[in-house]
């Protein structure tokens, strides 16, 4: 069975401070793909990166980074110099090899104060 | 614009009745997902489509009702039978690909009067 795991399920920060957001996950397929999202307050889910299991390369887009380790089964995301504007939810994703059912994680909830 | 409307964004039922959730697409997109969401926990899948006229069971169907009569429309209906409704709804929808990302609705929140 599938499952993902986001142990942290609130952080708190003063701006400027960097951040990681922790995911792991689990799955028998050895072929999966994992995503990221963001839930601001308006509750759209707005989505972030994806990754394909054969693709460790780490990425950066501008202040946000993200980790992914197939040794560990995770896929963390870093934040640099938070700001206000990315206190939200964040959801971590695992869809199977069909790529039709996505199994999320409980979500991290990020507040990021002046 | 294209995008994913989900209609209405709050709605109240009584005990005893069956209401419909709306969501429709201008994305062109082929699969449409329905999600629950609860205070503090992830999404949990309905139902979903990836076909028109064709649809499967998600994690938590019981108490839920969905069609997919055009590609543009995935209405979930929301029966007495489910006894504990309120929560969030999300509707999503996805590109013919396996590594496409879901795109998302702005939610509809259901409460029981």
């Amino acid at each position: 069975a599938q499952k993902v795991t986001q142990a942290q399920t609130e952080i708190s920060v003063v701006e400027k401070e960097d951040v990681t957001l922790d995911c792991v996950y689990e799955t028998r397929d050895t072929t999966y793909y994992l995503f990221w999202y963001k839930q601001p307050p308006s509750g759209e889910l707005v989505f972030l990166i994806r990754r394909n299991s054969f693709d460790e390369q780490n990425e950066i887009s501008g202040r946000y980074s993200w980790n992914f380790q197939k040794s560990t089964s995770s896929f963390n995301f870093t934040i640099t110099a938070s700001q206000v504007v990315d206190s939200a939810v964040y959801f971590c994703a695992l869809s199977d090899t069909g790529g039709f059912k996505t199994i999320f994680g409980a979500g991290t909830r990020l507040f990021v104060k002046a | 614009d294209g995008g994913i409307t989900q209609s209405p964004k709050y709605l109240f039922r009584k005990e005893g009745q069956n209401v419909t959730l709306s969501c429709e697409q201008n994305l062109n997109h082929d699969a449409m997902y329905w999600y629950r969401q609860d205070p503090g926990q992830g999404l949990r899948l309905i139902y979903y489509s990836q076909i028109v006229n064709d649809f499967q069971k998600g994690d938590i169907a019981e108490g839920y009702s969905v069609s997919r009569e055009k590609k543009e429309s995935f209405p979930l209906t929301v029966t007495s039978a489910q006894k504990n409704p309120t929560a969030f709804y999300l509707c999503a929808t996805k590109r013919t690909g396996k590594n496409q990302p879901q795109h998302f609705g702005d939610g509809t929140r259901l409460s029981i009067l």
